[in-house]
């Protein structure tokens, strides 16, 4: 049972214009939300986060949308650059419920190519 | 620097064999997390420890071992048993619901 899915196993756009990557989850339990970026053999790294209390969180060209009812969010990146080619993972963690463990559940990622 | 070291980061191994994968961080952080990527898969939880000399089963534990004897040390033992060890392992801590990983370990099971 996948708990955190990202249906689009890549994705390709044009430098310059916006990537956007989807992610859905089944749990209504999750209350905190990530993105990682993650470049081949090397360890995924924190990009950006957002509480189940908002809805928007941008930083610089990253902004990620949260849509409760749906159970989905989004990650924007505008403008894409070519060194934002790698594999995005999407996270969840239910962290009232877990007694503020960070256990987070990945979704299966989704590849970038952002071509100059 | 403060950072989360994983050693080695290519390792072999002959069926039947147990091998232990190292993980030190320098973080001051008190939960470590070991998870494994095999392609088309996301991260999967093996392990985590909230606390030193504690630890809980994640998702896939069958097959693996750990101790937390040290809060900077998590090492994860593939042991024999694991049918299907060869995967791409990645050790985490964490702080303020954000995991800093380490650049991961290679198994091949040969």
């Amino acid at each position: 049972d996948q708990q955190v899915k990202q249906n689009s196993p890549s994705l390709s756009v044009q430098e310059g214009r916006i990537s956007i990557l989807n992610c859905d989850y089944t749990n209504s339990m999750f209350d905190y939300f990530l993105w990682y970026k993650k470049y081949p053999a090397e360890g995924p790294t924190f990009l950006i986060s957002i509480s189940s209390i908002k809805d928007k969180n941008e930083d610089g060209r990253f902004t990620v949308f949260l849509n409760k009812s749906a159970k989905h969010l989004s990650l924007h990146i505008v403008p894409s650059q070519p060194g934002d080619s790698a594999v995005y993972f999407c996270a969840a963690s239910a962290r009232v419920s877990q007694g503020g463990s960070e256990k987070l559940v990945f979704g299966k990622g989704t590849k970038l190519t952002v071509n100059p | 620097d403060g950072g989360i070291t994983q050693s080695p980061k290519y390792l072999f191994r002959k069926e039947g064999q147990n091998v232990t994968l190292s993980c030190e961080q320098n973080l001051n952080h008190d939960a470590m997390y070991w998870y494994r990527q095999d392609p088309g898969q996301g991260l999967r939880l093996i392990y985590y420890s909230q606390i030193v000399n504690d630890f809980q089963k994640g998702d896939i534990a069958e097959g693996y071992s750990v101790s937390r004897e040290k809060k900077e040390s998590f090492p994860l033992t593939v042991t024999s048993a694991q049918k299907n060890p060869t995967a791409f392992y990645l050790c985490a801590s964490s702080i303020s619901g954000e995991l800093f990983f380490g650049e991961g370990s290679r198994l091949t099971v040969l």
